[in-house]
């Protein structure tokens, strides 16, 4: 059974850096075409993806936010960690973590199929 | 970035009902299109991948369908449980963008 839980603060002041840590199981981020992700959600508004980390280490980034995410894996502790730097009150959102399966070899058919509970992080001096 | 919309961004509609949502993308993504479910306070649930392939243990009344640019959920009796938000998302192209969303209400 998979499952995925996000950790981290609830609040933090803007200009400071986000750090963010899912910690999951059932599954192996070392195992072939397994990755996790993030997505955040702000109050009553619609899904954001954020960064995608694969089993190989690749990593992908939304091009919007790119210079302020850094995702990282640590596979012997089963946990993937997202930084976010220079946060502000418009960064105030639900963060998900979610497992990315791939339904083929194309790499194109994939989704997340199991997501974590989710984290309110607020944004506020 | 390939811009995913979604339209009505919200309906009413009755138990029985059937239901379609449209998702349209910016470019041609092939088949490479999801439908999540979030209901108030929890995470999305998967359900359709590949434009029209059935994640394990959604029920049937949920179906996909569509390729290239234009792409519908459609729900074929709706259930009380179904009154929800409903997102797409494409998978073609990092970032994996989602749709704005389409909230069905109980009419």
């Amino acid at each position: 059974q998979i499952t995925l839980k996000e950790s981290g603060p609830t609040l933090v002041k803007p200009t400071q850096t986000l750090t963010l840590t899912c910690t999951f199981s059932g599954f192996s981020l070392s195992s072939g075409g397994v990755g996790v992700g993030w997505i955040r959600q702000p109050p009553g508004k619609a899904l954001e993806w954020l960064a995608l980390i694969f089993w190989n280490d690749d990593k992908r980034y939304s091009p919007s936010l790119e210079s302020r995410l850094t995702i990282t894996k640590d596979t012997s502790k089963n946990q993937v960690v997202l930084t976010m730097t220079n946060m502000d009150p418009v960064d105030t959102a639900t963060y998900y973590c979610a497992h990315w399966n791939y339904y083929d070899s194309s790499g194109y058919s994939a989704a997340f199929d199991y997501w974590g509970q989710g984290t309110l992080v607020t944004v506020s001096s | 970035d390939i811009q995913m919309t979604q339209s009505p961004s919200s309906l009413s509609a009755s138990v029985g009902d059937k239901v379609t949502i449209t998702c349209r993308a910016s470019q041609s993504i092939s088949s490479y299109l999801n439908w999540y479910q979030q209901k108030p306070g929890k995470a999305p649930d998967l359900l359709i991948y590949a434009a029209s392939s059935l994640q394990s243990g959604v029920p049937s009344r949920f179906s996909g369908s569509g390729s290239g640019t234009h792409f519908t959920l459609t729900i074929s009796s709706l259930q009380p449980e179904d009154f929800a938000t409903y997102f797409c998302q494409q998978t073609y192209s990092t970032p994996h963008t989602f749709g704005g969303g389409t909230k069905v209400e109980i009419k």
